[in-house]
């Protein structure tokens, strides 16, 4: 059974930088597009980017031009860099799992646990 | 505009069933959706995709107590036998060709 494990999360200035890591096990994790999801206190889920299976990234707007997702096919760990941080990027991110081998569209399997972002000074 | 619309609560006795909803917007009534289960402190969980036809495929180790349905824009998720563990927040979910993700707002269901 597929497992993902966030990290990287803390407390950071607003302007400042952060980098959050998910470590996969238990699929053929260069198969699959991985997804960053955020929930701020109180609020919904919110999709953030996606890395396909080659590497390629997409961002939702509110964070295009200030967050960059990759990942490392060879240790089965995709990473988001946040830079240019925002209040309003406080949140628990998920890392998460595209259903399909190979699809940059479709549901997501399986979920991380989370790990804390707070932007504050 | 790709629009996912839920109510934000719902509340059913223990041993009872409830029925949430989750509405496409106008132009997207055909799309496929997922629904997401998500209690505190706790990473979501994937419970189903449900298919315009209300076909359904549920994830590993979703209870039978769980079903999808459809009709039009409506996609629907049934919990049957509720249990305690049931109260939750539920999330339907959608993705689009251009390649982003829609979440609903999510129902918060309380088990009485």
């Amino acid at each position: 059974e597929g497992q993902l494990l966030e990290s990287g999360g803390g407390l950071v200035q607003p302007g400042g930088s952060l980098r959050l890591s998910c470590a996969a096990s238990g699929f053929t994790f260069r198969n699959f597009a991985m997804s960053w999801v955020r929930q701020a206190p109180g609020k919904g889920l919110e999709w953030v980017s996606t890395v396909s299976p080659s590497g390629r990234g997409y961002y939702a707007d509110s964070v295009k031009g200030r967050f960059t997702i990759s990942r490392d096919n060879a240790k089965n760990s995709m990473s988001v860099q946040m830079n240019s941080l925002r209040a309003e990027d406080t949140a628990e991110y998920f890392c998460a799992k595209v259903l399909e081998q190979w699809l940059v569209q479709g549901t997501f399997d399986i979920w991380g646990q989370g790990t804390m972002v707070t932007v504050a000074s | 505009q790709l629009v996912l619309t839920q109510s934000p609560s719902a509340s059913a006795s223990l041993g009872a069933s409830v029925k949430l909803t989750c509405t496409l917007s106008s132009g997207h009534t055909t799309y496929a959706i997922a629904w997401h289960q998500k209690q505190p402190e706790k990473g979501p969980r994937f419970l189903m995709k449900v298919n315009s036809d209300g076909s359904h495929n549920k994830g590993d180790g979703v209870p039978d107590r769980f079903s999808g349905s459809s009709s039009g824009a409506e996609r629907y998720l049934t919990i049957s036998s509720l249990q305690s563990e049931d109260e939750a927040d539920y999330y339907c979910q959608t993705w689009s060709t251009d390649v982003s993700w829609v979440f609903g707002g999510g129902t918060k269901l309380t088990v009485v």
